[in-house]
Formats: structure tokens, C-alpha cells, sequence
């Protein structure tokens, strides 16, 4: 079935520490995952991608970690910066067979000064 | 150049008219979608098209045509609006079915008064 998001979770975190946010996704047969941001009035960016082939992907200042036995990802952001505070999803999606990007409820992230 | 663009930013508009929102892609994508982003922030799908032809249609009102003139071009009509239609509608594009990004327009505000 599809994630449906009551409410927007909030992760408040001190700028120069790392963040951690997760996401559990509904899909057993999703086989391809994608964490985008996305800022106040913009469109979901993209930051980093990973398939089920792999447990771990890392990036510039971000990883994402992937469960799948428990169907949780999650994403790490390394010395966060002001300019992280915006609000995450995860997306996931069967590689083959259906065009159907399903997102997360979305996570907003407050980095404190 | 921006990849996805999406016209216009903002549109506000009486219950019962008649309004369009225009993409367009200069990515070379074979594929197009049309997301509805909530209050909540919660994205999701309403159609997909690929090489013009439909392929996603999920559930929504008849009131909605999408029309996809070229591969390019991903069109939205609505037909008597209602206020509950009031929300960001995001445009977006990915090269395929595969496990690929998917990249988004800014999005269009809808209000319905």
C-alpha cells in the first residue's frame, strides 16, 4: 500500500552536528530509493540515490542507509548547515515494470544556530 | 536553463472556473508526471505520461485532464475547481521507467476561493 502522511515530523538540530532522518517505506517489490529536499517555494531537489543491491551510499556530507529486511532507510547528514534546514523525503520505486515514485511523509529538518 | 518549468507560479481563482497549468521539460525525458503536494507537504502522484501516452491515472477526479501534446510538454486542465483542490501541483520529469531521478519543476500554487 502507500505511505499516507498525517502530520510532518520535525528534527531540530544544533548546526555543526550531525542529523539523522529516517524514513520506513510500504513497498516490499521497491528495489530503488531517493532522498530529495526540499526548500521553502521550491521543488523537491534531488540529493542521493540507492538501489537494493546495496546497504550503504555515500555522498558529499550525506549517506543513506538502507534496511531492507525492516524496510527502513535512512539519511545521514554530516556538520549540518543552516542552509540543510528544509523539509526530506524519501521516494521509493520498483526499478522495472511500473513508473510510480511513491514519497514519504517528509521530515522537516531545523538546524538551530 | 531550467530543466522542468512549470507555468504559472502562482494561480488564484474563483470555485467553479476553468484553469490550466503548463510543464515543459528540456531534459530529453521520455517520461512526465503531475504531483499534488498538500498542506501537510504530502506528495502525490496524479498521472503519469510516457512518449505521450498515459500510463499512470490515479484516482483522481475526471475533473483533471492532463494532455501531453509532445514528450516534452506535460499539460493540466481543470475543469470547476473546488476548494479542495487548493494545493502545489509539481511537474516532473525522469528519463524513463528505470531507476532514475526524478526532477521537478518549482510547482504552481493553487488557491480556489
Amino acid at each position: 500500500g502507500e505511505s499516507v502522511g498525517l502530520h510532518l515530523p520535525t528534527l531540530s538540530v544544533q548546526e555543526g552536528d550531525n542529523s539523522i532522518i529516517n524514513c520506513a517505506y510500504s513497498n516490499s517489490a521497491s528495489d530503488y530509493f531517493i532522498w530529495y529536499k526540499q526548500e521553502s517555494g521550491k521543488g523537491p531537489q534531488f540529493i542521493i540515490d540507492i538501489r537494493s543491491n546495496m546497504d550503504k551510499r555515500q555522498g558529499q556530507r550525506v549517506t543513506v542507509l538502507l534496511n531492507k529486511t525492516v524496510k527502513h532507510l535512512s539519511l545521514q547528514i554530516a556538520a549540518t548547515q543552516p542552509g540543510d534546514s528544509a523539509v526530506y523525503f524519501c521516494a521509493e520505486k520498483a526499478r522495472t515494470g511500473t513508473y510510480k515514485y511513491i514519497f514519504g511523509t517528509g521530515t522537516r529538518l531545523k538546524v538551530l544556530a | 536553463d531550467t530543466a522542468v518549468s512549470q507555468t504559472p507560479k502562482y494561480l488564484v481563482t474563483q470555485m467553479g472556473n476553468d484553469k490550466s497549468i503548463k510543464c515543459e521539460q528540456n531534459l530529453g525525458h521520455d517520461t512526465m508526471y503531475w504531483y499534488k503536494q498538500d498542506s501537510k507537504k504530502f506528495l502525490k502522484i496524479m498521472f503519469s505520461y510516457n512518449n505521450k501516452e498515459l500510463i499512470i491515472n490515479e484516482t483522481v477526479p475526471n475533473r483533471f485532464s492532463p494532455k501531453s501534446p509532445d514528450k516534452a510538454h506535460l499539460n493540466l486542465h481543470i475543469n470547476s475547481l473546488e476548494l479542495g483542490d487548493s494545493a502545489v501541483y509539481f511537474c516532473a520529469s525522469s528519463l524513463g521507467g528505470g531507476a532514475e531521478k526524478l526532477f521537478f519543476g518549482s510547482g504552481t500554487q493553487l488557491s480556489v476561493l
